[in-house]
Parts: C-alpha cells; sequence; structure tokens
C-alpha cells in the first residue's frame, strides 16, 4: 500500500483565495482525520470521519474551513477565503483500529497565503 | 505551562549512545499512549505504543515506560543512529473521549550528534 496520500505536497496562493487540500486514505481505512501543525500550536486536530461520516469537527477554526468526505478513498479540505494566518502544514491520517488509535499519516500539505 | 509559540525541548546526544525522551500527560482515562517520530518535511510516522495496563513494552531499540502513578511516558532509544535526529511526539488515545482523535504533546527535538 502507497500510504496515506496527500496533494498537493505545497501550495502558495494569496488571500482571499479558495484553497483545496485533497487526500487518500490507506485502503481499508474506515477513519480519516485532519490535523493542522504549526510552530505556535503544534498538531492540532480539525475534524475527522467515520465512514465517511464527520464525526468531530470541533477543532476547526471557523466556517472558513470545511470537509468532505464522498467515498471511502477521499476527502478535501477546503479554506474560503483563505487568511494568511491559515499558513500551515495540514495532514490527513487514517486509521482502522480506534482503540489502539494508531493513525497513519500522510507527507502534509504545506499552505502559504500571502 | 505552555509558553507562547512553541519552543520545542532538544536532547542532543552522541551517535550510539542510548537517548531518552519524556513526556507527561494529564488525563489519567487515557488508554493508550504512542510515540510517533517526525523527520523533517515529513508527517508523524508511528514507532510504538502501550496500553494503560502496562508498565513497560520493547521494540527494535525503542522501549517505552509508563508511569501511570505521576502520569510519565519515556521513550528509550538504544545505541542512536543518525537517521534518529526527529521531532518525536507521545499521543493520547483518550477512552471515551468526545473525539477518536490523538492528543498530542508538543514534541522534542532529538539531535544526534556524529
Amino acid at each position: 500500500d502507497a500510504g496515506v496520500i496527500q496533494s498537493p505536497r505545497h501550495e502558495v496562493t494569496e488571500m482571499g483565495q479558495e484553497v483545496t487540500l485533497r487526500c487518500k486514505p490507506i485502503s481499508g481505512h474506515d477513519y480519516l482525520f485532519w490535523y493542522r501543525q504549526t510552530m505556535m500550536r503544534g498538531l492540532e486536530l480539525l475534524i475527522y470521519f467515520n465512514n465517511n461520516v464527520p464525526i468531530d469537527d470541533s477543532g476547526m477554526p471557523e466556517d472558513r474551513f470545511s470537509a468532505k468526505m464522498p467515498n471511502a478513498s477521499f476527502s478535501t479540505l477546503k479554506i474560503q477565503p483563505s487568511e494568511p494566518r491559515d499558513s500551515a502544514v495540514y495532514f490527513c491520517a487514517s486509521s482502522f483500529d480506534r482503540g489502539r488509535g494508531i493513525q497513519y499519516f500522510g507527507a502534509g500539505t504545506r499552505l502559504s497565503v500571502l | 505551562g505552555e509558553s507562547v509559540g512553541l519552543h520545542l525541548p532538544t536532547l542532543s546526544v552522541q551517535e550510539g549512545d542510548n537517548s531518552i525522551i519524556n513526556c507527561a500527560y494529564s488525563n489519567s482515562a487515557s488508554d493508550y499512549f504512542i510515540w510517533y517520530k517526525q523527520e523533517s518535511g515529513k508527517g508523524p510516522q508511528f514507532i510504538i505504543d502501550i496500553r494503560s495496563n502496562m508498565d513497560k513494552r520493547q521494540g527494535q531499540r525503542v522501549t517505552v515506560l509508563l508511569n501511570k502513578t505521576v502520569k510519565h511516558l519515556s521513550l528509550q532509544i538504544a545505541a542512536t543512529q543518525p537517521g534518529d535526529s526527529a521531532v518525536y511526539f507521545c499521543a493520547e488515545n483518550i477512552r471515551g473521549g468526545g473525539a477518536d482523535g490523538l492528543t498530542f504533546g508538543k514534541g522534542t527535538h532529538l539531535i544526534i550528534q556524529p
């Protein structure tokens, strides 16, 4: 298995633009997580899905952020409109073993909003 | 307490020496504890985990110790190698918590000196 695949690896955009980050989880995993990592706040959970259904989005910073999982092999995180403070590395992770909580992370998308 | 901005603790060890990375956790309800390794430009990578009913677990060159009395977790790496240089995170999987996501610590930067 190729692991969790995220795209793009890097995204540079201007304030106000829409940004869409993509994730393909490991086949067979039924949990998908979106995290944001910054120097100021470390690694933060934004939202997670179970069987394509959003379970907890309490970590989503504000209404500008939205996430979808239309099927078991694809998820998107969208920021509209983007702001400079959204600059961070965004990670997607997937898991099939809730008890142990072992999540497998993608390589991340480094977002820079100018 | 948490400082403004992340100033990761840094541990510098000589190649071949053993290293010990420490982590304090706060939630007694945590069921699993997990160590992740994050190399520069990559996502966190699972190293080893331990269940709350255990005190010690060993892997290849790594040992995790859990002291529930003082809510302390440690990761021991034997005979460190240059490839061990990374940021190491401990994470809790809180049983019955509202989110199935992991709660990550701030991380420790391990530097291996040649």
